[in-house]
């Protein structure tokens, strides 16, 4: 029951550099997003996708990337790291239920990103 | 923005009383889901509630939902020092399963 994985759970990264959060599951879920979560900011959507080959803009997007090619995986990409982007990130899966809104969210354990 | 904004910020209370929280959201919505994230953990789903529905219950959680205030609460009853963990509502106001959270309430239950 390995359910939404992450990682790493711990990075340190310097400014301006890149590197790739993974995110798996293994539930079959259609729908797979990712979050920021700040202090006081509660949490923040980045991406969201509904399925492979799928991708779509959250509330927060500038300075991160992601594609979907399976069902499974859901990496989320840094491509110059800024001290902005220190921050907790979670990603979520569910179904893709036809009701929009409804599906329950699955989520990782998180991934803590210091860029100095 | 937001969609959702919890109130309180954060709430203190002792053992067996009864811990009610608040969101309120900014757009009309269709569902109204409660999450809770236990201290540097991800979150865990609570319940569902549908903008036809005005209460639901699941066990010690009671959750209402007021359309015409955009606004729902989550009381938790005769609480534990285990639901100790911070609270948060989420809608997907546009209908294109874009879940966004409130800013959460903190609940600290006291033995």
């Amino acid at each position: 029951n390995a359910g939404v994985t992450q990682t790493p759970k711990f990075q340190v990264l310097k400014t301006g550099q890149s590197m790739t959060l993974q995110c798996a599951q293994d539930m079959n879920h259609e729908y797979m997003s990712w979050y920021r979560q700040d202090p006081g900011m509660g949490l923040r959507l980045i991406h969201y996708s509904v399925g492979a080959g799928i991708t779509d803009q959250g509330e927060v997007p500038n300075g991160y990337n992601v594609s979907r090619s399976t069902t499974e995986d859901f990496p989320l990409r840094l491509l110059s790291a800024a001290p902005s982007q220190t921050s907790v990130y979670f990603c979520a899966s569910s179904y893709l239920l036809a009701e929009p809104g409804t599906g329950e969210l699955f989520f990782g354990e998180g991934s803590r990103l210091t860029v100095l | 923005s937001q969609q959702g904004e919890e109130d309180p910020q954060a709430l203190s209370i002792q053992e067996g009383e009864n811990a009610t929280m608040n969101c309120s959201y900014k757009t009309s919505i269709n569902n109204l889901q409660w999450y809770r994230q236990n201290s540097g953990r991800g979150l865990v789903h609570l319940i569902l509630i549908r903008s036809n529905e005005r209460e639901k219950h699941s066990g010690r959680l009671r959750v209402t939902l007021d359309t015409s205030k955009k606004s729902s609460s989550l009381l938790i009853t005769a609480s534990r020092a285990a639901d100790t963990a911070s609270y948060f509502c989420a809608t997907d106001a546009t209908g294109t399963y874009k879940y966004i959270f409130g800013t959460g309430t903190r609940l600290k239950v006291l033995a």
